[in-house]
């Protein structure tokens, strides 16, 4: 079965950081593309990230970059998503997806929940 | 960044009517090189994750029930559940993936009347 299963979230005070994993099974992953998704508390998508398949080229959202990192070990089939310097507004539900090669994302894990606060 | 707009921002329809969702990109989402439409559409049901339904604006995931079609190029973009069944009932997001930032519509809500 294909399976994305996020990991990591929790509750982090202002200016804290945090690391996302999101482990994969059930396919390749060192063939794909892989994002994070970001879903604040009753409001839409916004994605937060994507990382091509060897690692070698990333790309952000203006509102997290310079502070969020995404990276992958193939070898170990896992996606990481590296959040310092945290705002309130960073609380969501943070989903990894993967990416079939162009930006349309076909599987989705369950999420975590991050929350930033005091 | 490539603004996405849906309308309505929710919709009640009648068991085994007709649904129509809409969305609108600020800027052209068709690539002319290849004559596809970088438009995707997701369902999202309460307390789980996305789930795609079709992409190229129009070619149905596998799996989707065929009652869902999409359509529409450029700009305008239209999801429609043709019949409408209980388990339809969820948020559905249109998303650009012309290029990045890949961006979503803000989601309509779709309910039963």
């Amino acid at each position: 079965e294909v399976q994305l299963v996020e990991s990591g979230g929790g509750l982090v005070q202002p200016g804290g950081s945090l690391r996302l994993s999101c482990a994969a099974s059930g396919f390749t992953f060192s063939n794909y593309w892989m994002h994070w998704v970001r879903q604040a508390p009753g409001k839409g998508l916004v994605w937060v990230s994507r990382i091509n398949s060897d690692g070698s080229s990333t790309r952000y959202a203006d509102s997290v970059k310079g502070r969020f990192t995404i990276s992958r070990d193939n070898p170990k089939n896992t996606l990481y998503l590296q959040m310092n310097s945290l705002r309130a507004e960073d609380t969501a539900v943070y989903y990894c997806a993967r990416g079939t090669g162009f930006g349309v994302l076909d599987i989705w894990g369950q999420g975590t929940m991050v929350t930033v606060s005091s | 960044d490539i603004v996405m707009t849906q309308s309505p921002d929710s919709l009640a329809v009648s068991l085994g009517e007709r649904a129509t969702i809409n969305c609108k990109s600020s800027q052209s989402v068709l690539y002319s090189s290849n004559n596809k439409n970088y438009l995707a559409w997701y369902q999202q049901k309460p307390g789980q994750p996305p789930k795609l339904l079709i992409y190229w604006a129009s070619t149905r995931e596998s799996g989707v029930p065929d009652r869902f079609s999409g359509s529409g190029s450029g700009t305008d973009f239209t999801l429609t559940i043709s019949s409408l069944q209980a388990e339809d009932v969820a948020v559905y997001s249109c998303q650009q993936y012309y290029g990045t930032p890949y961006t979503f519509g803000q989601g309509t809500k779709l309910e039963i009347k």
